[in-house]
C-alpha cells in the first residue's frame, strides 16, 4: 500500500521549454503533497507544500511563477517548470501524506523525475 | 535557521560490522524523526521512524532518540554490501504540519 507514482521518470528538453511533472497517490487520498529538489551530492530541499484545493505554499527562495503547482484532486499534484533553463536541471521528487495519517506518520515518496535542460 | 546536521562521510564499514550514523537537530519542538536510505540516482526509501526517547529496533536496524540532547542515531548491524548508500536523517518541523527538514546525508560504504 501507500504507493506514489511520479511521471515522467526522466525528461530531456531544450532551454525555454515548460515541463510538467505529475505526482499521483495510487491507493490513498492525499490532502497534502510535497515537492522537493535535489542537486547532485546534496540533500533534498523542500520547494513547496501542495494542499488540495488551495494555493501551494512555497519555501523561501523558490519562485512561484517559475514552479507552478496544481493540486486539483486528492490523488494528483502537478509541478510545471516554466521556461526551464539549464540551472533548473535537477532531480525532482514528490511525496504525499495519507489524509488518514496523523502528523507523525511518514510521507510516501515517488520515484523522482530527473530533469535535464540542454 | 533550523538545521539538521549529519556527518557526510564516507563511512567505511567492513561487511558484517556495525555502522553507526548520527544526526543532530536544532528544532527543540520536533516530534518525529525519520531515517531514509537513498541509492545513487534513486528516490529515498524509508528505513525507520521514531517518536519516543529510547531505542526502536526493526530487523538489523536500530534507531535511537534523545530529545534532551537533540540527537538521533541509526545503527545497522551485520552490514551488507547492499547497505552501501546515502542515509538521510529527516526531522519534522514544528511550525508546519507534516513538513520535513533533511540532513545532507551520510554516505556508507560497506566493504567485502
Amino acid at each position: 500500500g501507500a504507493v506514489v507514482s511520479q511521471h515522467p521518470s526522466r525528461v530531456i528538453c531544450k532551454s525555454g521549454t515548460s515541463v510538467k511533472i505529475e505526482c499521483r497517490s495510487l491507493d490513498f487520498q492525499a490532502t497534502t503533497m510535497f515537492w522537493y529538489r535535489q542537486f547532485p551530492k546534496q540533500s533534498l530541499m523542500l520547494m513547496a507544500t501542495s494542499n488540495e484545493g488551495s494555493k501551494a505554499t512555497y519555501e523561501q527562495g523558490v519562485e512561484k511563477d517559475k514552479f507552478l503547482i496544481n493540486h486539483a484532486s486528492l490523488t494528483l499534484s502537478t509541478l510545471t517548470v516554466t521556461s526551464a533553463h539549464p540551472e533548473d536541471s535537477s532531480f525532482y521528487i514528490c511525496s504525499a501524506r495519507d489524509r488518514r495519517d496523523g502528523s507523525n506518520q511518514p510521507q510516501h515518496f515517488g520515484d523522482g523525475t530527473r530533469l535535464s535542460i540542454l | 535557521q533550523k538545521e539538521v546536521e549529519q556527518n557526510s562521510g564516507p563511512l567505511s564499514v567492513p561487511e558484517g560490522a556495525i555502522a553507526s550514523l548520527n544526526c543532530t537537530y536544532s528544532d527543540r519542538g520536533s516530534q518525529s524523526f525519520f531515517w531514509y536510505r537513498q541509492y545513487s540516482g534513486k528516490s529515498p526509501e524509508l528505513i525507520m521512524f521514531i517518536y519516543s526517547n529510547g531505542d526502536k529496533e526493526d530487523g538489523r536496524f536500530t534507531a535511537q532518540l534523545n530529545k534532551a540532547s537533540q540527537y538521533v542515531s541509526l545503527l545497522i548491524r551485520d552490514s551488507q554490501p547492499s547497505d552501501s548508500a546515502t542515509y538521510l536523517c529527516a526531522v519534522s518541523l514544528t511550525d508546519s504540519w507534516g513538513k520535513l527538514q533533511f540532513g545532507a546525508g551520510t554516505q556508507v560504504v560497506v566493504t567485502p
